[in-house]
């Protein structure tokens, strides 16, 4: 099971909107609606903040919104803080043989 | 609110065994709509999923990995456990121990243990 691929870098100026994309295939993000997010600050812990394509977890800030469209899946980042600044991965269940496949991982950068 | 804590030795011999637990808290490791498993992350690397336990014993395991990793539970001590065998420098890495839902990614992440493998 390959991983799933991200852009390796996404920038935007802060109020702004950015879109992640996570792009898989159809025996993963393509047949499950079991994507999720995670945001993760540098020698922190990842924490989620997308779950089932376009849930957001208590205490999440609605800014973070997630979608889906057959094999690629994205997360919206709107009003760009920098407090945003990290790394997003993204995840896809994939079945009983390899249950999980996570994404390269993409770096934001608040301008 | 649930919560995951590794422990284990944060050096490990080349060639020798890795072995890591985690202990949960404030909840029950025996739900049945629940995995637990153990990923890595290498250093300047992105995630990757090592292997899933559920409470009945249940196991599955990365492919690429399969032939030198076991995990193991025990529900007595709401534990479950990580060995990873004959270990290179290649399984340098920070290791976390995650909450799975059934048929979903993880919701719940330990805070992570690094582990470096000397030669």
């Amino acid at each position: 099971q390959s991983a799933l691929t991200q852009p390796a870098s996404v920038s935007g100026s802060p109020g702004q909107s950015i879109t992640i994309s996570c792009t898989g295939t159809s025996s993963d993000i393509g047949s499950y609606n079991t994507v999720s997010w995670y945001q993760q600050h540098p020698g922190k812990a990842p924490q989620l903040i997308i779950y089932e394509v376009n849930k957001r977890p208590s205490g999440v800030s609605n800014r973070f919104s997630g979608s889906k469209s057959g094999n690629t899946a994205s997360l919206t980042i709107s009003g760009l803080q920098a407090e945003d600044e990290a790394d997003y991965y993204c995840c896809s269940y994939a079945g009983y043989s390899t249950p999980y496949v996570f994404g390269t991982g993409a770096k934001v950068t608040v301008l | 609110q649930l919560q995951l804590q590794e422990s284990g030795p944060g050096l490990v011999k080349s060639s020798e065994t890795l072995s890591l637990t985690c202990t949960v808290s404030g909840g029950s490791i025996s739900r049945s709509t629940n995995f637990w498993g153990w990923l890595r992350q290498p250093p300047g690397k992105g995630l990757e999923w090592i292997g899933s336990i559920h409470y009945s014993g249940s196991t599955s395991y990365k492919s690429s990995l399969q032939s030198r990793v076991t995990i193991s539970v025990d529900t007595s001590k709401n534990q479950f456990s990580l060995e990873l065998r004959s270990v290179t420098a290649a399984d340098t890495a920070v290791y976390y121990c995650a909450s799975l839902p059934l048929s979903n990614c993880v919701d719940i992440w330990g805070k992570g243990t690094t582990v470096t493998v000397s030669s």
